[in-house]
């Protein structure tokens, strides 16, 4: 199984709309979670960091269950430039690394 | 501010052909990582540095070598070009010993290899 996994989509949401996505990991031990944004053909780019408590920031908010081993995002009132593909990293701790998923493509549309 | 530079950004290889992309950073970070990333893939790592003279293999090392001879410097080499190494190859460096911490990578603007 990956480390982690995500549903590619695209998920196309209405402007205005909240459109909400997960992220499934395995091995849930000593681990941070956060999400990336990656604009086409553009580098990745911290969006947010997952807290156990969950994280906002504005319209966007990043949840963890660790029980069901899963990370969301929920982004509300969607913008055209919300568009992009929103990928979801874990972090283990005392390794350096971080492992990313595939990636959920968000299309807003007009 | 430079950041992290990758060149070039574009470059078609033949099929054994070999070549260097090349990555440096100007915020003194002492982590750096190349990542490959295929269509509708998610970011693979090939080689990660934590220091200058230190070099680990990721998930895919096959077919890259990579050197650190600098803190600033990170360069990853092809030796023999193949269709399979067709990709977007990132580079990234993080200042932080805890990444985990903060999950801050900073990257590069990618290098687009055709191989053919």
């Amino acid at each position: 199984r990956k480390e982690v996994e995500q549903d590619p989509g695209p998920f196309n949401v209405p402007e205005g709309a909240t459109v909400a996505f997960n992220c499934t990991y395995s091995n849930s031990a000593s681990q941070s979670f956060f999400w990336y944004r990656q604009d086409c053909r553009k580098e990745p780019k911290l969006l947010m960091s997952v807290y156990s408590s969950g994280n906002e920031d504005g319209r966007f908010t990043a949840q963890l269950n660790r029980a069901s081993q899963y990370i969301s995002l929920l982004i509300r009132d969607s913008k055209l430039s919300d568009s992009a593909t929103y990928l979801c990293a874990k972090g283990t701790y005392g390794n350096n690394r971080l492992a990313f998923g595939k990636g959920n493509q968000v299309v807003v549309i007009p | 501010n430079a950041g992290v530079t990758q060149t070039p950004k574009f470059r078609i290889l033949k099929i054994g052909q070999s070549m260097t992309l090349q990555c440096t950073q100007d915020m003194n970070h002492n982590y750096m990582y190349w990542y490959r990333q295929d269509p509708g893939m998610g970011l693979k790592l090939i080689y990660y540095s934590v220091g200058a003279g230190i070099t680990d293999k990721g998930e895919v090392p096959n077919g890259y070598n990579v050197s650190r001879s600098t803190t600033e410097d990170f360069p990853l080499r092809l030796e023999l070009a193949a269709p399979s190494q067709t990709s977007v190859y990132f580079c990234a460096s993080s200042y932080s010993p805890v990444l985990a911490v903060n999950g801050e990578l900073f990257f590069g603007e990618g290098s687009r290899l055709t191989v053919l």
